[in-house]
């Protein structure tokens, strides 16, 4: 079985200062894992994907994530914060197409950006 | 631009009202979700679709269905809404022939009185 776990549940920051949010998965797969962003009223957004080719990727609006298998881990950052970060933030791992191809949520990590 | 949207945005229904909520995509996509996401909850998935083979989640309620009529369409219908089932729904679209990403639409936030 697949899981994802989101290690905060709510991170402040200043802004123009960095992020971290943390994000460790579990599969008995090569896994896909995705991170998307929800802002208020609003669809999930994606923000950016691994699936198995480079481990560091890049994704919009200058974030970017590090795949480690040994620490299984997904964490997501970005530079220099801006006051259109905050929102919610889901660290996802798919199903694979062969199964289900469902999405697992992390439970989500609110990100707020203190000015 | 191909995208997944849904109609209406906003919907207040009284409880026990039946109430329909629509998605519509330009994708093309073989696959289609409806997810119910509550307050600082994660989406949770309700059913979806493989084309017109529809698999439904174990803990879905029996208050809830859903309709395909094609490829570009899909409906979720509440036959008696609770106060419990005010939520952002929330309809997903992928290509069968491949995994990950979903694409998301706007939601449709449904208010129950």
């Amino acid at each position: 079985a697949q899981s994802v776990t989101q290690l905060d549940s709510h991170v402040s920051v200043s802004e123009g200062t960095p992020v971290l949010l943390r994000c460790n998965y579990s599969s008995s797969y090569s896994p896909s894992l995705f991170w998307y962003v929800q802002h208020p009223n609003k669809g999930l957004q994606l923000l950016l994907k691994y699936t198995s080719a480079a481990t560091l990727v890049k994704g919009i609006n200058g974030f970017e994530a590090e795949f480690k298998k040994s620490e299984t881990s997904f964490h997501l950052t970005k530079p220099s914060a801006h006051m259109s970060d905050a929102a919610e933030y889901f660290c996802v791992v798919s199903d694979p197409p062969g199964n289900t191809g469902k999405l697992i949520f992390g439970q989500g990590t609110t990100l707020q950006v203190k000015p | 631009d191909a995208m997944v949207i849904q109609n209406p945005r906003y919907q207040v229904t009284q409880f026990g009202k039946p109430v329909t909520l629509s998605c519509s995509q330009t994708l093309n996509h073989n696959v289609m979700y409806w997810y119910q996401q509550k307050s600082s909850q994660a989406p949770k998935l309700l059913f979806h679709y493989y084309d017109k083979d529809f698999n439904n989640e174990a803990d879905t309620p029996d208050n809830f269905q859903s309709r395909r009529p094609n490829t570009s369409f899909c409906f979720l219908d509440i036959r008696s809404p609770g106060l419990g089932d005010a939520a952002m729904y929330l309809c997903a679209t992928r290509p069968l022939d491949r995994g990950g990403e979903q694409y998301f639409g706007p939601g449709t936030r449904l208010t129950v009185t």
